[in-house]
């Protein structure tokens, strides 16, 4: 099993950009989170997708992010206009039964 | 302006040694906790879980233990080796939110 898989790995921009941020989740989970890590505020919940429904998006900073979930095996997460604040590494995770996997993230910088 | 990050407990331990690295989680409603391991540039890595109708676990050279009354989780791991340095982070789930602790960063001296 190839385990979560995102894309890309690494995105550097500039500031007003848009950004797609992609995540290929582990076949058969039905649950998908999108997190974002910071050293101000560690691990956050952004928003999670349960049979491809966005269920909880309360963690959304603002209407500059959006997130989607078309199908079983894809998720994008959009961010636009991209500012200097939002640089960080943002990591999606699915999850079966119990336990959440995480993918290796993608490390964003917003210049 | 000079950034202020969170500020992880670090906890230091000699090769072969045990090391037992605790978390208070916060919400009472909570019925699941994961343990989870992350290295540098790397993803977290799930170690170990425990539902809220046990109060301990055991994996390989890894126990967890879950004290409700106090709200408190334990991820004991047995015989460190350096491979084990890393930032070790408790999670806890209510619904189907998994919320993180800040971390505790784990250094084994050799």
């Amino acid at each position: 099993d190839a385990g979560v898989i995102q894309s890309p790995r690494h995105e550097v921009t500039e500031m007003g950009q848009e950004v797609t941020l992609r995540c290929k989740p582990i076949s058969g989970h039905n649950s998908l989170f999108w997190y974002r890590q910071t050293m101000m505020r560690g691990l956050e919940l952004l928003i999670y997708f349960n049979n491809n429904v966005p269920i909880d998006d309360s963690g959304m900073p603002e209407d500059r992010f959006s997130a989607k979930m078309p199908n079983a095996s894809f998720s994008t997460l959009k961010i636009q206009p991209s500012e200097p604040r939002d640089s960080a590494v943002y990591f999606c995770a699915s999850r079966p039964d119990r336990g959440l996997y995480f993918g290796p993230g993608t490390r964003l910088t917003v210049t | 302006g000079e950034s202020v990050g969170l500020h992880l407990p670090t906890l230091s331990v000699q090769e072969g040694d045990n090391s037992i690295i605790n978390c208070a989680y916060s919400n009472s409603a909570s019925d699941y906790f994961i343990w989870y391991k992350q290295e540098s540039g790397k993803g977290p890595q799930f170690i170990i879980d425990i539902r809220s109708n046990m109060d301990k676990r055991q994996g390989q050279r890894v126990t967890v233990l879950l004290n409700k009354t106090v709200k408190h989780l334990s991820l004991q791991i047995a015989a460190t080796q350096p491979g084990d340095s890393a930032v070790y982070f408790c999670a806890e789930m209510y619904g189907n939110k998994l919320v993180f602790g800040a971390g505790t960063i784990l250094r084994v001296k050799s």
